[in-house]
C-alpha cells in the first residue's frame, strides 16, 4: 500500500500569516492516465472532512483562493497563503490510486 | 444540493453486526459511486471501500474482505454499509461519501455524510 506522510503533523500559525503543509507519498501518484491522484481534505472539530483541493491543485467549489495545492509524483504541499481563524483544524492529505490511503493529519490552529 | 445523510448513534456488543445506512439526495444516485470511510476517535480516516449504486459492484480494502458487505437500494437512494464480528477497535466514526472508481483509481470523494458513530463496548 502507498504510505501517506505529512509534515509538520501540529502547526500554529497567527492570523493573516501564511501556512504550508507538506504531503509525501511512498509511491509516484503520477498515474499512467497521465493523472495525479493527489487531493487535500479538510476537517473541522466535530464535522465531516470537506474537499479542498482535487488533482493536486484544482479546488473544489467553494474552496477560496488564498489556499492553493502544488507538487508532483511524491511531493506534494498545500499553502494557504493568509490563515484565518475558520481555518483552523485539521488537513489531510489523500491518494487515489488502490488502495487508498490518507496521511496522518495536520492539526493547524490559530495564535 | 448534494446531501448524504446517516443514521444514527449505535452501541453494539464485541460479536455483534451493525448497518449504517446513508440516503442520498440532490444528484442521480446512480451516476456516482459510495466509498465509506472511517475514523477512529483522534485518529486519521480509513478507507473501507465502494460501491457502484449502477451496478452494485464493490471494492472492498483488504482489511475488511470477508467482514463488511456494502449494498445500495436505488429505489429509495440509500447505501448501506454493515460490519460483522465488531471488535473493540471498531469503535469510529463511519462516513459515507461520494466518489466513483475507475479502474484503480478514485475521483474526488466531494460530499461525505455527517457521519455515524458506532461504538463497541461489552
Amino acid at each position: 500500500d502507498i504510505v501517506m506522510t505529512q509534515t509538520p503533523l501540529s502547526l500554529s500559525v497567527t492570523p493573516g500569516q501564511p501556512a504550508s503543509i507538506s504531503c509525501k507519498s511512498s509511491q509516484s501518484l503520477l498515474h499512467s492516465d497521465g493523472k495525479t491522484y493527489l487531493y487535500w481534505y479538510f476537517q473541522k472539530p466535530g464535522q465531516s472532512p470537506q474537499l479542498l483541493i482535487y488533482g493536486v491543485s484544482s479546488r473544489f467549489s467553494g474552496v477560496p483562493d488564498r489556499i492553493s495545492g502544488s507538487g508532483s509524483g511524491t511531493d506534494f504541499t498545500l499553502k494557504i497563503s493568509r490563515v484565518e481563524a475558520e481555518d483552523v483544524g485539521v488537513y489531510y492529505c489523500m491518494q487515489g490510486i488502490h488502495p487508498f490511503t490518507f496521511g496522518p493529519g495536520t492539526k493547524v490552529d490559530v495564535k | 444540493q448534494v446531501q448524504l445523510v446517516q443514521s444514527g448513534t449505535e452501541v453494539k456488543k464485541p460479536g455483534a453486526s451493525v448497518k449504517v445506512s446513508c440516503k442520498a439526495s440532490g444528484y442521480t444516485f446512480t451516476s456516482y459511486g459510495i466509498s465509506w470511510v472511517r475514523q477512529a476517535p483522534g485518529q486519521s480516516l480509513e478507507w473501507m471501500g465502494w460501491i457502484s449504486p449502477y451496478n452494485g459492484n464493490t471494492n472492498l480494502a483488504q482489511k475488511f474482505q470477508g467482514r463488511v458487505t456494502m449494498t445500495t437500494d436505488t429505489s429509495t437512494t440509500t447505501a448501506y454499509m454493515e460490519l460483522r464480528s465488531l471488535r473493540s477497535d471498531d469503535t469510529a466514526f463511519y462516513y459515507c461519501a461520494r466518489g466513483t472508481i475507475f479502474g484503480v483509481v478514485i475521483s474526488e470523494i466531494d460530499y461525505w455524510g455527517q457521519g455515524t458513530l458506532v461504538t463497541v463496548s461489552s
